[in-house]
């Protein structure tokens, strides 16, 4: 079945480690591709997104994505992680591109950022 | 001013109860959207309406009854409530463009005992 994938379930991290969460998917075509970030207590917000054009994606809060074609991927990371940064990270495709979000998430992952 | 508010956030309630989540978004959004995530935390779209019409409608049983009386508005009534309808759920909306991005409320969390 078609699907996305984030194999790490549970990071933990001491702080200004560096990060890389990985995520796979396996859709054909044109995918639009996202983190989403969901902190104790609050909802879920953007980090990043991938539409086209440079594979490697800037977000907020000194995040970054590759997006890999060959390889289905696009895998999160940040250099240096802070104890702020604890919180689910989510992967999202948009397989259809159609503009109305129908998103498949990953079952994300939960990172703890020890002080 | 919250862009995407839902209400209850939390909802305990019996089997066999009818319940329902409201939702209103001010971001001038033309779709919205009903999100369920489940205790092992996954994500997986319900329905999503575009200007008041109903453009996606995932598997889910028709206990679940969406409603949306405006675009910037997105009910969901749920019927005859079971103990696997506990989840969290999110409402989101976005504007139809294909480099759209979702904006969720912050979740209303349903216990069924």
């Amino acid at each position: 079945a078609q699907s996305v994938s984030q194999h790490n379930h549970h990071v933990i991290l001491s702080e200004a480690a560096s990060l890389e969460l990985g995520c796979n998917y396996s859709y054909g075509g044109t995918v639009n591709l996202f983190w989403y970030v969901q902190y104790p207590g609050q909802h879920l917000q953007l980090l990043l997104k991938y539409f086209s054009g440079d594979p490697l994606v800037k977000g907020i809060k000194g995040f970054e994505a590759e997006f890999i074609k060959s390889k289905f991927s696009f895998n999160l990371r940040k250099p240096s992680v802070q104890w702020s940064d604890t919180a689910e990270y989510f992967c999202a495709v948009d397989p259809m591109n159609t503009g109305f979000q129908k998103l498949v998430f990953g079952t994300g992952t939960r990172l703890l950022v020890s002080p | 001013d919250t862009a995407v508010s839902q209400t209850p956030k939390y909802l305990v309630t019996q089997m066999g109860n009818d319940k329902s989540i409201k939702c209103e978004q001010n971001l001038g959004h033309d779709t919205m959207y009903w999100y369920k995530q489940d205790s092992k935390k996954f994500l997986k779209i319900m329905f999503s309406y575009n200007n008041k019409e109903l453009i996606i409608n995932e598997t889910v049983p028709n206990r679940f009854s969406p409603k949306s009386p405006d675009k910037a508005h997105l009910n969901l009534h749920i019927n005859s409530l079971e103990l696997g309808d506990s989840a969290v759920y999110f409402c989101a909306s976005s504007q139809v463009r294909v480099d759209g991005e979702l904006f969720f409320g912050e979740g209303s969390r349903l216990t069924v005992l």
